[in-house]
Order: C-alpha cells, then sequence, then structure tokens
C-alpha cells in the first residue's frame, strides 16, 4: 500500500546547485520521514518532520510539511557529488510500519 | 550507533531451495521489519515483529515466514524458494514510539536461478 510518492522520479544537477525533492501523500499523517540509500546499500534515516512542524533543518537539509496539501519538499543545499543516491519519504502506515515511496533518484555531477 | 547486520550480503540459491536471512540489531529495539526492494516497486513491507514470539503480516507476505526467538534476532524464512523472490531484502528496526526511525541494515541481494 503505497502512501507517499515522490516527485521528480529523477534528478540530474551539477554540484554546488540546490536540488528539490517532493513528495504527496494521501491520508492524515503524525510525522513523515526523509531517507537516503547510496547504491546497493541499505537506507539511511535523513529526518523526521512532525505534522505540528512546518519547517525543519539539518545541516545542508531542509525539509517542508504543508499538511493541508498532503505534501513535503526536501531541498538540499549546495550540493555534492557524494549527496547522489535515491531519496524516499516515508509516512506511517498503522501500528509500527513505515510506508515508503518508491523513491527518487538524485545525480550530482562533479 | 545502531547496528543492523544482515547475515549475507549477496546469495545465489536455487528454485526450491529453503533460504534464511538473517538479522540481528544491537541497540534492544522492539520493532523488527523485512522488506524488500525491486526496481520500479520501491519498498514493500513483508513481516514486521513488535515483541519475541510475535508477527504481523505485511502488505507482501506470501512465500515467507518469519522468526523471533530473540529480542535481537529477526530471521526471514523462504521455504521453497522461486525465481519471482529474487530481490534486494532490507532488515530494519525501531525503538517502541509509534512509527518512528528505522536503522537499516546494509541490504541482502537474493538471486535464485
Amino acid at each position: 500500500s503505497q502512501q507517499g510518492e515522490e516527485d521528480p522520479q529523477a534528478l540530474s544537477i551539477q554540484e554546488g546547485e540546490n536540488a528539490t525533492m517532493n513528495c504527496s501523500y494521501k491520508t492524515s499523517i503524525n510525522n513523515l520521514q526523509w531517507y537516503r540509500q547510496n547504491s546497493g546499500r541499505g537506507l539511511v534515516h535523513l529526518i523526521l518532520i512532525r505534522s505540528n512542524e512546518r519547517e525543519k533543518h539539518s545541516g545542508r537539509l531542509r525539509v517542508t510539511l504543508d499538511t493541508s496539501k498532503k505534501s513535503s519538499s526536501l531541498l538540499i543545499t549546495a550540493s555534492r557529488a557524494a549527496d547522489t543516491a535515491s531519496y524516499f519519504c516515508s509516512t506511517p502506515g498503522g501500528s509500527e510500519k513505515l510506508v515508503f515511496g518508491k523513491g527518487m533518484k538524485l545525480t550530482v555531477n562533479p | 550507533d545502531v547496528k543492523v547486520t544482515q547475515s549475507s550480503r549477496y546469495l545465489v540459491k536455487r528454485t526450491g531451495e529453503k533460504v534464511f536471512l538473517e538479522c540481528v540489531q544491537d541497540m534492544d529495539h522492539e520493532n523488527m521489519f523485512w522488506y524488500r526492494q525491486d526496481p520500479g516497486l520501491g519498498l514493500r513491507l513483508i513481516y514486521f515483529s513488535y515483541d519475541v514470539k510475535m508477527k504481523e503480516k505485511g502488505d507482501i507476505p506470501e512465500g515467507y515466514s518469519v522468526s523471533r526467538e530473540k529480542k535481537e534476532r529477526f530471521s526471514l524464512i523462504l521455504e521453497s524458494a522461486s525465481t519471482n523472490q529474487t530481490s534486494m531484502y532490507l532488515c530494519a528496526s525501531s525503538l517502541g514510539a509509534r512509527a518512528g526511525e528505522l536503522f537499516f541494515g546494509e541490504g541482502s541481494r537474493l538471486t535464485v536461478l
């Protein structure tokens, strides 16, 4: 049961540019999380934003949440080649579960 | 740091074989999960466990079973592997907080011939 959907599905940018990814979801949530996955590896948690928060920062990451539009965005500023990865949003799927989107592939060219 | 360890990074098995994928976490987390990841389909939940000997089906449990005899270990079992179970399998754990942060292992890439 897919909940969050990332957009765009793929993004290619130059080093130093900003990258913005969007996530839309369908039902009410109490939090939304973003994860990163380097090729062939497991996912790594980036940031969690609660439903009563509109914006959150962590280093070069900025996440926004608009519960009225059921959408979130992840902004990576001053991107680096090491940011090349797939990015996933996830939302609660009942009890302790998380439901993930299909992911967005970011390529940062040096 | 939380560490989730999956026993095998790469496995090649034959159709009909019984396959065990092992996952161990070292942070006393209550919840453990098995996902499979396929191109174009994202991550899909197979099974999860919120306590020792407790399990719940996820979205795609058919063809799989799980075992959680100890809090730190969660095993995924393919009773009779089939080619459509060729996939990347990801184990994760989390504290008891509702739908909180997941900690993932490095994944086990299974090929069934």
